[in-house]
C-alpha cells in the first residue's frame, strides 16, 4: 500500500514564526501536489512539484521534493494569520490521487 | 462550467431517510471523486471515476452508500438508511485526466443526520 504520512498533525505558532510541514513516502512519485483548506471550502491547489530536487516558492511558501521524489517539504516564512488553515500533499502513483492525512496549522496573532 | 459545483450545500435528513447528493464536475474532466470529511480531519476517499472505466469503490463504508456518474458528467452520491455517523462534509473533485491529476474541488454538501 502506497501511503503519504504527514507531520506534522497540528501545528500551532505565532505570527512572525517560521515552519516546515513534511509529507514523506516510501514509494517513488512522479510528482507530488500541496493543497490548502480553509474552513466551509473545499481544498485548494498551492503547487505541482515534478523534478527532483525542485524547489517553488510562492510568496512565503517555499515547496520542495525530495532527490529521490519520495518526500516533500513546505516551509512558511514569517507565517501570517491568513497562513491558517489544513495543509495537505497528495500524489497519483498509479493515475489515482492519494492524500495524506493533512497538517492544521493555525496562526496567532 | 467554470468550476465543481456541488448541491445542496446543506442537508438535513433523519435517521433513517436517504439523500442524494450531486456533483457536476468541470467541463472535460474524466475523472472524479467524492471524499468525505468530518470536522478538523482529511479527507476519506469514498468513489474514483475515470473516464468508462469501472470506478474504484474501495473507501465506500458500507452497502448502504452508493454512486453513479451518468455520461461521463454529472455524479451522484446515494446513502440509503443514513444514520448519525454518516454526518460529515462530503467532497466531490475533479481532475483533467489520468496524467494531469490536479484536484478541483466543489465546495462541499454538509450532511447532518438527525
Amino acid at each position: 500500500t502506497q501511503l503519504l504520512e504527514q507531520s506534522p498533525q497540528f501545528l500551532s505558532i505565532q505570527e512572525g514564526e517560521n515552519l516546515t510541514v513534511y509529507c514523506n513516502s516510501s514509494s517513488v512519485f512522479s510528482s507530488l501536489q500541496w493543497y490548502r483548506q480553509e474552513p466551509g471550502e473545499g481544498p485548494v491547489l498551492l503547487v505541482t512539484v515534478v523534478t527532483g530536487g525542485e524547489v517553488k516558492k510562492l510568496k512565503r511558501l517555499t515547496f520542495q521534493f525530495g532527490d529521490a521524489r519520495k518526500d516533500s517539504s513546505l516551509h512558511i516564512t514569517a507565517a501570517q494569520p491568513g497562513d491558517t488553515g489544513l495543509y495537505l500533499c497528495a500524489g497519483a502513483p498509479n493515475y489515482q490521487l492519494i492524500w495524506g492525512a493533512g497538517t492544521k496549522l493555525i496562526i496567532k496573532p | 462550467g467554470a468550476g465543481v459545483s456541488q448541491s445542496p450545500s446543506n442537508k438535513v435528513t433523519e435517521k433513517g431517510k436517504d439523500v442524494e447528493l450531486r456533483c457536476d464536475p468541470i467541463s472535460g474532466h474524466t475523472a472524479l471523486y467524492w471524499y468525505r470529511q468530518s470536522l478538523g480531519q482529511g479527507l476519506e476517499f469514498l468513489i474514483y471515476f475515470q473516464g468508462n472505466s469501472a470506478p474504484d469503490k474501495s473507501g465506500l463504508p458500507s452497502d448502504r452508500f452508493s454512486a453513479e456518474r451518468t455520461g461521463g458528467s454529472v455524479s451522484t452520491l446515494t446513502i440509503q438508511r443514513t444514520q448519525q455517523e454518516d454526518s460529515a462534509v462530503y467532497l466531490c473533485a475533479s481532475s483533467l485526466n489520468r496524467v494531469n491529476t490536479e484536484a478541483f474541488f466543489g465546495q462541499g454538501t454538509r450532511l447532518t443526520v438527525v
